[in-house]
């Protein structure tokens, strides 16, 4: 199985201030069709997850453009470049290359 | 607007079955591959099961294979995971996932808890 690895597991940001995660893979999550299959899932406290960002770069419907993602291969980071309240909740990173999928352990976020 | 509901979680004995059910609404059903995540209290996700469109292509994690079916019914626009031989450490939420064209789980429903305990 792929185990992807987040850092760090907890943040506690002032708003407005940037905020940034990493995601590691053991594994490449390039495929062969020249996609990566990387996601960030972001799950605010008492909901379902709901997902920010599609193959590493690409923001879902109607995600706010202070989140972005980027990295390839085994190493990937979600940056929120200004920080809201509405914000907070537990980030996860994603891998589908290869099944199962697996999601990273969490990162959870906290506004000062 | 993308719904899905799902329900039948409850509390059971180890070793009983349970059926939940996830109800779609919003998009063509019979369109998309979906999928069940998983999430014991206080932990993260864990994909559990997938299935294609069609039900052609099934897969399941290690950890219920034998145990959990996956099935669909899209004249019903619903899924379903038929759990069996429940342990402990099944006890978890149970969230239904759309399957997108290129994203595997873009839309979730709200969660069905599933508690197995004696």
């Amino acid at each position: 199985d792929i185990v992807m690895t987040q850092t760090p597991l907890s943040l506690s940001v002032t708003p407005g201030q940037p905020a940034s995660i990493s995601c590691k893979s053991s594994q490449s999550l390039l495929h062969s069709d020249g996609k990566t299959y990387l996601y960030w899932y972001l799950q605010k406290p008492g909901q379902s997850p709901q997902l920010l960002i599609y193959e590493v770069s690409n923001r879902f419907s109607g995600v706010p453009d202070r989140f972005s993602g980027s990295g390839s291969g085994t190493d990937f980071t979600l940056k929120i470049s200004r920080v809201e309240a509405e914000d907070v909740g537990v980030y996860y990173c994603m891998q589908s290359i290869q099944l199962p999928y697996t999601f990273g352990q969490g990162t959870k976020l906290e506004i000062k | 607007e993308v719904q899905l509901v799902e329900s039948g979680g409850g509390l059971v004995k180890p070793g009983g079955s349970l059926r939940l059910s996830c109800a779609a609404s919003g998009f063509t059903f019979s369109s998309y591959s979906m999928n069940w995540v998983r999430q014991a209290p206080g932990k993260g996700l864990e994909w559990v099961s997938s299935i294609s469109s069609s039900s052609s292509y099934i897969y399941y994690a290690d950890s219920v294979k034998g145990r959990f079916t996956i099935s669909r019914d899209n004249a019903k626009n619903s899924l379903y995971l038929q759990m069996n031989s429940l342990r402990a450490e099944d006890t978890a939420v149970y969230y239904c996932a759309r399957g997108g064209v290129v994203i595997p789980f873009d839309y979730w429903g709200q969660g069905t808890l599933v508690t197995v305990s004696s």
